[in-house]
């Protein structure tokens, strides 16, 4: 257990219904990031938030996408209107301090969406 | 722009034998390497990182990695491997310019044979 927590674990949903993930970082980390994996990839970039600022977003991040971290703690990623290419495992992950660019992430265990 | 390469999908090797997987990367300057492991249905664990100083960084469950920096690349080594090292690995790369994310590699899968 890294300490950083992921609710659901597993989300089954119908195509064009929304879902929300939660993430609980640990606590005295200030960054924290959303990433993707699509099996057999590695993870992929989503989101990156520096307390409560959201200072990147990749391409990958359509309309559809939205993530927020209200007062720099545990942090939302909300799909709407899903598709089944949105099935993936969403990894959350969180890290140390404004000069911490050497930290190493500590990931959460995932939620797997699964779009039927 | 920064790219990590894990030339093996998989890698095979027997208990007790030493193990390698491999990792190359494409980043201009100085940046800071990592390895994570990955179990089935689980999310990424830290192994070890390299930020600078000595080229072999030693981390987690006997794992250690060389750092190249002419050869750009960062290669994973165990002296012995154990059944239980069976798993996912990921070579990631952060920095020298953008802080603000990891790149990984497409992983490789390592498989030890008892």
């Amino acid at each position: 257990d890294t300490g950083v927590s992921q609710d659901p674990r597993h989300k089954i949903t119908k195509r064009g219904q929304n879902v929300t993930f939660r993430c609980d970082p640990i606590s005295e980390h200030n960054r924290l990031y959303w990433y993707r994996q699509t099996l057999g990839q590695g993870p992929e970039f989503l989101t990156y938030f520096q307390n409560e600022a959201q200072l990147e977003k990749s391409r990958l991040l359509s309309d559809r996408f939205s993530a927020e971290r209200p007062k720099g703690s545990f942090s939302t990623l909300e799909i709407q209107r899903t598709e089944q290419g949105d099935s993936a495992m969403y990894l959350c992950a969180s890290s140390l301090g404004q000069a911490g660019r050497n930290t190493e992430a500590f990931f959460g265990q995932g939620t797997r969406l699964t779009v039927v | 722009a920064q790219s990590v390469a894990q030339p093996e999908d998989q890698v095979n090797v027997a208990e007790g034998n030493p193990l390698t997987v491999k990792c190359t990367y494409s980043v201009s300057g100085n940046p800071y390497l990592f390895w994570y492991v990955q179990y089935p249905n689980r999310g990424l664990q830290f192994l070890l990182k390299y930020i600078t100083g000595d080229n072999l960084v030693k981390g987690s469950y006997g794992f250690e990695a060389e750092f190249n920096k002419s050869q750009t690349s960062f290669h994973l080594k165990k002296p012995s491997a154990l059944v239980s090292d069976s798993a996912l690995y990921f070579c990631a790369v952060r920095g020298p310019y953008n802080f603000n994310k990891f790149y990984f590699g497409s992983g490789t899968k390592l498989n030890v044979k008892p």
